[in-house]
């Protein structure tokens, strides 16, 4: 199974709704990964998750909430919004977070903030 | 400022037409290189990947790239393109256990 599988696939939010992005992974990987690509433009890294700890956060706003709940699991909590962090939400997994191993990507979550 | 920069961000071909998409990355020292596909509605996939050895790597759906150092280069290349090739396109090196993409480029094949 090389697959990475997210939910939901579509997410319309208010601002001041509290969501969670969900992502899921069966490859044994100890890597996980969340990030942001806005349309016609490329992923951008937003956290790094290493066995299960949070260890590279790329100055998100606190709106953004991960977390890692098990080597399979990893969440993206969102709370208090705004219209301009709608995106596709994508996770990634690899077998470890370095450089020499190549990451999988989910389908990802196309989140809207209304 | 570091960075990876894909020289076409739209590329418009015929069927059986050859392919070359460029990248540069200003990284110095020790860099994995990737080329990673998006289909249209599809996740991001990877197309084929450099670590060391062999510059010129062969990758799946008949894709190959070739690493020049010196130019810090990693083009992507095809022989004969199809029309399910139609998809985004994005170079990425892999750095401090990060991957930076380039921009992407739109490749758009006329059937």
């Amino acid at each position: 199974d090389t697959e990475v599988t997210q939910t939901p696939k579509h997410l319309v939010m208010g601002m001041t709704n509290k969501k969670s992005l969900k992502c899921e992974q069966h490859m044994g990987h100890r890597a996980m990964y969340w990030y942001k690509q806005k349309a016609k433009k490329p992923p951008e890294l937003m956290f790094v998750y290493s066995y299960e700890k949070l260890s590279i956060n790329e100055s998100v706003p606190s709106r953004f909430s991960p977390e890692c709940p098990n080597s399979s699991l990893l969440n993206l909590h969102l709370h208090a919004l705004q219209p301009e962090d709608s995106a596709l939400y994508l996770c990634a997994s690899s077998l470890e977070a370095v450089t020499s191993y190549e990451q999988y990507f989910g389908p990802g979550t196309r989140l809207t903030v209304t | 400022a570091q960075s990876v920069s894909q020289h076409n961000h739209h590329v418009i071909l015929s069927e059986a037409a050859s392919l070359e998409l460029g990248c540069n990355y200003s990284y110095g020292g020790t860099v994995n290189l990737f080329w990673y596909v998006q289909y249209p509605g599809q996740h991001l996939q990877l197309l084929l990947k450099y670590f060391s050895g062999d510059p010129l790597v062969k990758g799946i759906k008949g894709f190959e790239a070739e690493f020049i150092k010196s130019k810090f280069s990693f083009n992507l290349r095809k022989p004969s393109v199809q029309w399910s090739d139609t998809a985004e396109y994005f170079c990425a090196v892999n750095r401090d256990d990060k991957i930076i993409f380039g921009k992407g480029t739109r490749l758009h094949i006329l059937p």
